[in-house]
């Protein structure tokens, strides 16, 4: 069974702070897929940024940058210098291959920045 | 840039009531899903329909849900008789082939009174 934990519930910075949200996971599978999801308050989900399990390259992304770690089932999420309209809360998500796979969801962990 | 269009954005309905939630997924997309955020909680899977058959359901699937593809475009999903905790968040998503695309709705927040 595959498990998504998102330790942190709610992260709380003053704007321009780094802050890292922290996703770990859980998955018998060689081959699967990770996804960062932002929910602003209007409750959409936005897509960040999908990651297979063979490609282990950081990315960055504007403010934006992910660290996946195969070795410690890890894939975390860096938001420099952060802005107001970052607040949001942001989903990690695995999926254990593509197609017709389900998304399996942490539970979420609120960013609260404020001015 | 395609995107899953659901309606209504908000649907406020009595207990016991049929709901029929509607998706258009993105049109060369080839899996289709539904999944539930109840307020404040993580985002869980409902069910994945592929080729016109459900290909996997969760546990809270159960008789009271069904899914649907009536056309060429929409993607349904409804709740026979609601419960007070049917409300949530409904999201409809969609994926090509391999997975790509990858996208969710907006969502259909559903309130059961």
């Amino acid at each position: 069974a595959q498990k998504v934990t998102q330790a942190q519930t709610e992260i709380s910075v003053v704007e321009k702070e780094d802050v890292t949200l922290d996703c770990v996971y859980e998955t018998r599978d060689t081959t699967y897929y990770l996804f960062w999801y932002k929910q602003p308050p209007s409750g959409e989900l936005v897509f960040l940024i999908r990651r297979n399990s063979f490609d282990e390259q950081n990315e960055i992304s504007g403010r934006y940058s992910w660290n996946f770690q195969k070795s410690t089932s890890s894939f975390n999420f860096t938001i420099t210098a952060s802005q107001v309209v970052d607040s949001a809360v942001y989903f990690c998500a695995l999926s254990e291959e593509m197609g017709y796979s389900t998304l399996t969801f942490g539970k979420g962990t609120m960013l609260l920045v404020s001015p | 840039e395609p995107e899953v269009t659901q309606t209504p954005s908000h649907q406020v309905t009595q207990m016991g009531q049929e709901v029929i939630l509607r998706c258009v997924p993105i049109s060369n997309h080839l899996y289709f899903y539904w999944y539930r955020q109840i307020l404040g909680q993580k985002v869980e899977f409902l069910v994945s329909f592929y080729n016109n058959e459900i290909s996997e359901k969760s546990e809270i699937f159960d008789d009271q849900f069904s899914v649907e593809r009536p056309d060429g475009s929409n993607f349904t999903l409804k709740i026979r008789s609601t419960k007070l905790e049917d409300s949530a968040m409904y999201f409809c998503a969609s994926s090509g082939t391999g997975g790509y695309g990858y996208t969710f709705g907006s969502g259909t927040r559903l309130t059961v009174v």
